[in-house]
């Protein structure tokens, strides 16, 4: 069982913003400052998008942003385009040096 | 070109053993700890193992109770899994993955997977 816990799924009509969230359900979970996301194109590869809650890879869009509140982490998608319908993930390290990642948010864009 | 890239999956019967590769080129090897995580059909990511960047630390998700070994070569680039009694539960694609640092558990490159099957 997961310790962080995603929606199945969202969805939001192209131009719009959605947010995922990602809420920590384990004291295990170190810090919780570690949060990153990954994005995943059905048959592809995962992709980083965000790492340390807020922090994006060169390369990613500006309309990846990532917040935190509590034990509640959060990836922001503003100006919804076609191309951002995957699947996504977050993952942060455990206090046992371990990793764990969530379900996974299956995104659709209208 | 910064890549890693996986091999050694295919089918294999439960209870049997299987050894993955992940080989690595355009960086350097030796500075980064590396993951395998891996990903059932259908099903989302789960973390399997880091090595840190000097191979002085392991460690292994829970649910795998011992079955799994990590190791690296570093004179050759390469990253292994060792997977021992093998379950039809361990079919999944396989990824081998850079931590962007020694060890801090952001996965900034990824193989492209290699798939492991375990049927009888």
């Amino acid at each position: 069982q997961s310790a962080l816990t995603q929606p199945a799924s969202v969805s939001g009509s192209p131009g719009q913003s959605i947010a995922i969230s990602c809420t920590e359900t384990s004291s295990d979970v170190g810090g919780y400052n570690y949060v990153s996301w990954y994005q995943q194109h059905p048959g592809k590869v995962p992709k980083l998008m965000l790492y340390e809650v807020n922090n994006r890879p060169s390369g990613v869009s500006n309309r990846f942003s990532g917040s935190k509140s509590g034990n509640t982490a959060s990836l922001t998608i503003s100006g919804l385009q076609a191309e951002d319908e995957a699947n996504y993930y977050c993952s942060s390290s455990t206090s046992g040096s371990t990793l764990v990642f969530g379900g996974g948010t299956k995104l659709t864009v209208l | 070109q910064v890549q890693l890239v996986e091999s050694g999956g295919g089918v294999v019967q439960p209870g049997r053993s299987l050894r993955l590769s992940c080989a690595a080129s355009g960086f350097t090897f030796s500075s980064y700890g590396l993951h395998w995580v891996r990903q059932a059909p259908g099903k989302g990511l789960e973390w399997v193992a880091v090595i840190w960047y000097d191979g002085s630390k392991k460690y292994y998700a829970d649910s795998l109770k011992g079955r799994f070994t990590i190791s690296r070569d570093d004179s050759k680039n390469t990253l292994f899994l060792e997977m021992n009694s093998l379950r039809t539960e361990d079919t999944a694609v396989y990824y081998c993955a850079r931590d962007s640092g020694t060890k801090s558990y952001i996965l900034d490159l990824w193989g492209q997977g290699t798939l492991v099957t375990v049927s009888s």
